[in-house]
């Protein structure tokens, strides 16, 4: 499977201010994902990251909280805006490539808001 | 019926014991079905996919019942490093791509 890599790994930010992850993929995919882990909770997904065209975003998430990039079928970004303790979470992403649409995730970025 | 519903857990097992959790899915279209395992504070990890009636990679053994719409993970002869919380994934109402995660149950597996 693709090697999936993210920065940062970690951040502690102060409230108000914004952070930009990257997700790296070592070859060319096609889908990629966004997700966010609460504490204690599963994942659920923020957006599909689209190649040459706008991210397509789920319920509960907007563009202007959680702009997305995808300038090439390598790599993405997900900036999270404007941050508040609520956003403290883990995020993921994810690239689809089996099959059987599996998909196989980076290492996460660990968020802590003050 | 939610998306995704799996027995919440948690199960502390003995080592060497079999274990078997449940999941039940909503969408009587899904076709393919997955188990991922996440350790804690790590990204969750594909641990099998499940297409037809069942699937088995060696003492893990998932089975799909698309009648009552449920599916199974059984793990045999338990190994301490088989703790970690196991999650059922479903794929979304409106295609493949995009998949519904169970809240996960949570395993440890007892010297």
């Amino acid at each position: 499977s693709a090697v999936i890599s993210q920065k940062p790994s970690r951040d502690i930010c102060q409230r108000g201010t914004s952070l930009t992850i990257q997700c790296q993929v070592d070859s060319q995919v096609t889908m990629m994902f966004w997700y966010r882990q609460q504490p204690g909770q599963s994942l659920t997904l923020i957006a599909t990251a689209n190649q040459g065209s706008e991210a397509t975003y789920e319920s509960g998430f907007v563009i202007d909280k959680f702009p997305i990039s995808r300038p090439n079928l390598t790599f993405s970004t997900l900036t999270v805006s404007n941050m508040s303790p609520e956003d403290s979470s883990i995020y993921l992403c994810s690239v689809d490539e089996g099959v059987l649409n599996e998909q196989f995730f980076g290492p996460g970025t660990r968020l802590t808001v003050l | 019926r939610k998306e995704v519903e799996q027995d919440p857990g948690p199960f502390n097992v003995p080592e060497g014991a079999t274990v078997a959790f449940n999941c039940t899915y909503s969408n009587s279209a899904s076709q393919s079905f997955f188990w991922y395992r996440q350790d804690c504070r790590k990204e969750p990890k594909l641990l099998m996919s499940v297409y037809s009636s069942g699937n088995e990679d060696g003492r893990f053994t998932a089975q799909l019942n698309r009648a009552s719409q449920y599916i199974s993970l059984l793990i045999r002869d338990s190994k301490l490093s088989d703790s970690a919380t196991y999650l059922c994934v479903v794929p979304g109402l409106f295609g493949n791509e995009k998949l519904t995660f169970g809240t996960g149950t949570r395993l440890t597996i007892i010297p």
